[in-house]
């Protein structure tokens, strides 16, 4: 069984570009969230995709945005890069939407944003 | 909304000695709680969760934690570290918003382990 993947590994980006980062959900999962993690900082929620919609989102601007695909992998797309989005970029797959449902993570995409 | 907060931003400890790491959350009515161990370069996992039931919860490596309502603490603990176990540790609540339950992150404890 494969476990959820993340790319790239590394990016780096200058202010104003776009950037989409990609993931990998665990087979059978139907259910992708992404944090961001700033450095020395826990993750932070920034939105979750169940079965191809957006079904909640955190305290971030409509520039984040995302997707989710049939075989429920996932993209999140940041427009007009700022230097604070420099950041460890999670996502985490998992059966449902219910808290009950464990979350399991990825190694994460390092975004420095110059 | 809830919140988290690890009293300890770094934990230094010699090997095979006992250890606690400090969470406090907001209250709330009900509430689910984690404890998720992050090793450098990789993402996260899950060590053990409260959901319901007994306060004493057993998780992976040896690790424990307890559940107090009257204090608003989900403190982990582990009886004798081992190197390996130097890592950072986030404490997680639960916390429905945005159309969604969703994990709220504490700042995260860095746990060393010296030999």
């Amino acid at each position: 069984e494969t476990g959820v993947t993340q790319s790239p590994t590394h990016l780096i980006k200058t202010r104003g570009q776009q950037v989409t980062l990609r993931c990998s959900s665990q087979s059978g999962h139907n259910t992708v969230s992404w944090y961001q993690q700033a450095l020395g900082q826990g993750p932070q929620f920034i939105f979750q995709y169940y079965r191809e919609e957006e079904n909640g989102r955190g305290n971030f601007p409509p520039r984040f945005s995302g997707l989710q695909f049939p075989n429920y992998s996932s993209e999140l797309n940041v427009n007009a890069l700022e230097l604070d989005d420099s950041a460890l970029y999670l996502c985490a797959s998992s059966l449902g939407t219910g808290i009950y449902n464990e979350q399991f993570f990825g190694p994460g995409t390092r975004l420095t944003v110059l | 909304a809830q919140s988290v907060t690890q009293l300890d931003s770094q934990v230094p400890v010699f090997e095979e000695a006992p250890v606690e790491l400090r969470c406090n959350y907001s209250s709330s009515v009900s509430v689910y709680l984690f404890w998720y161990v992050q090793y450098p370069n990789q993402g996260l996992q899950l060590l053990l969760k409260y959901l319901s039931g007994s306060t004493l919860v057993k998780g992976i490596n040896g690790f424990e934690a307890e559940f107090n309502k009257s204090q608003t603490s989900f403190h982990l603990r582990k009886p004798s570290v081992h190197i390996s176990d130097t890592a950072e540790y986030f404490c997680a609540v639960s916390d429905w918003g945005g159309g969604t339950d969703k994990l709220i992150f504490g700042t995260g404890t860095r746990l060393q382990v010296f030999p």
